[in-house]
C-alpha cells in the first residue's frame, strides 16, 4: 500500500523558515517525479515545485522561486521542501505528490503551514 | 499560467448524472491529451479519478468518465451517490514540466 506522509508544518512568522518532509513507502520512489502542491484554505491547488527522479532537475513556481528549495533522498525515500523568507501568502496546506506519465498518482495527507505574526 | 476554469458548484439527486466542465486554452487542455481529475473530500488528500482525459485507474468506479473537446475537458458522474459529494479538480499538462489545476467544483448530492 502506498503512503506519503508529510511533516514539518506549523506556525512561523513572516520572514522565517520551515523545512517540510515527505516520507514515502509502497512504491518505487526513485522512479517518480515528486511535487509539492499547495492549497490555500478554501481555494484550489497550485504546483509549487518539482524534482525529477535522480534529483538532477528542479522546477519552481514563480511565486516561490529563490525562496523555496526542493530536494530528495532516494536512500531514505524522502522528499523535502526548504522554505525560506516565508510570506503571509505562503499560508496553505502543502501536499507532496508523486507523478508519472503526466498524472499525479499518489498524494499525501498534507501539512498546514501558517505564516503570521 | 492561469488556473483552469470550473463551475463553482454543481448538484444532483441520487441516481442522476452530472457533468463538470474544465476550460483551459490551446496551450494546455487543447494541446495535450494529459488531463486528469481528482476527487477531494473535506480534510483529505486528493484522489486520482481520471487520467489522460478518459482513463480510469484501477479501483475507480466506472460511474466516473472523462472526455475532451477542444479546450474544454469534462468529468461525468453517472448514477450519483452520496459518497460522490466532494470537491473535484481538473489538472492539465502545460508543457515544460508544468501543470495547471482547475479552480475546483463542489459537488452536492441533494
Amino acid at each position: 500500500e502506498v503512503h506519503l506522509v508529510e511533516s514539518g508544518g506549523g506556525l512561523v512568522q513572516p520572514g522565517g523558515s520551515l523545512r517540510l518532509s515527505c516520507a514515502a513507502s509502497g512504491f518505487s520512489f526513485s522512479s517518480y517525479y515528486m511535487y509539492w502542491v499547495r492549497q490555500i484554505p478554501g481555494q484550489g491547488l497550485l504546483s509549487v515545485s518539482r524534482i525529477n527522479g535522480d534529483a538532477s532537475a528542479t522546477v519552481y513556481a514563480d511565486s516561490v522561486k529563490g525562496r523555496f528549495t526542493i530536494s530528495r533522498d532516494n536512500a531514505k525515500n524522502t522528499l523535502y521542501l526548504q522554505m525560506d523568507s516565508l510570506r503571509v501568502e505562503d499560508t496553505a496546506v502543502y501536499y507532496c505528490a508523486g507523478e508519472t506519465a503526466y498524472t499525479f498518482d499518489y498524494w499525501g495527507q498534507g501539512t498546514l503551514v501558517t505564516v503570521s505574526s | 499560467q492561469s488556473a483552469l476554469t470550473q463551475p463553482v458548484s454543481v448538484s444532483g439527486s441520487p441516481g442522476q448524472s452530472l457533468t463538470i466542465s474544465c476550460t483551459g486554452s490551446s496551450r494546455d487542455v487543447g494541446k495535450y491529451d494529459y488531463v486528469s481529475w481528482y476527487q477531494q473530500h473535506p480534510g483529505k488528500a486528493p484522489k486520482l479519478m481520471i487520467y489522460e482525459g478518459s482513463k480510469r485507474p484501477s479501483g475507480v468506479s466506472d460511474r466516473f468518465s472523462g472526455s475532451k473537446s477542444a479546450n474544454t475537458a469534462s468529468l461525468t458522474i453517472s448514477g450519483l451517490q452520496a459518497e460522490d459529494e466532494a470537491d473535484y479538480y481538473c489538472c492539465a499538462y502545460g508543457g515544460g514540466s508544468t501543470y495547471v489545476f482547475g479552480t475546483g467544483t463542489k459537488v452536492t448530492v441533494l
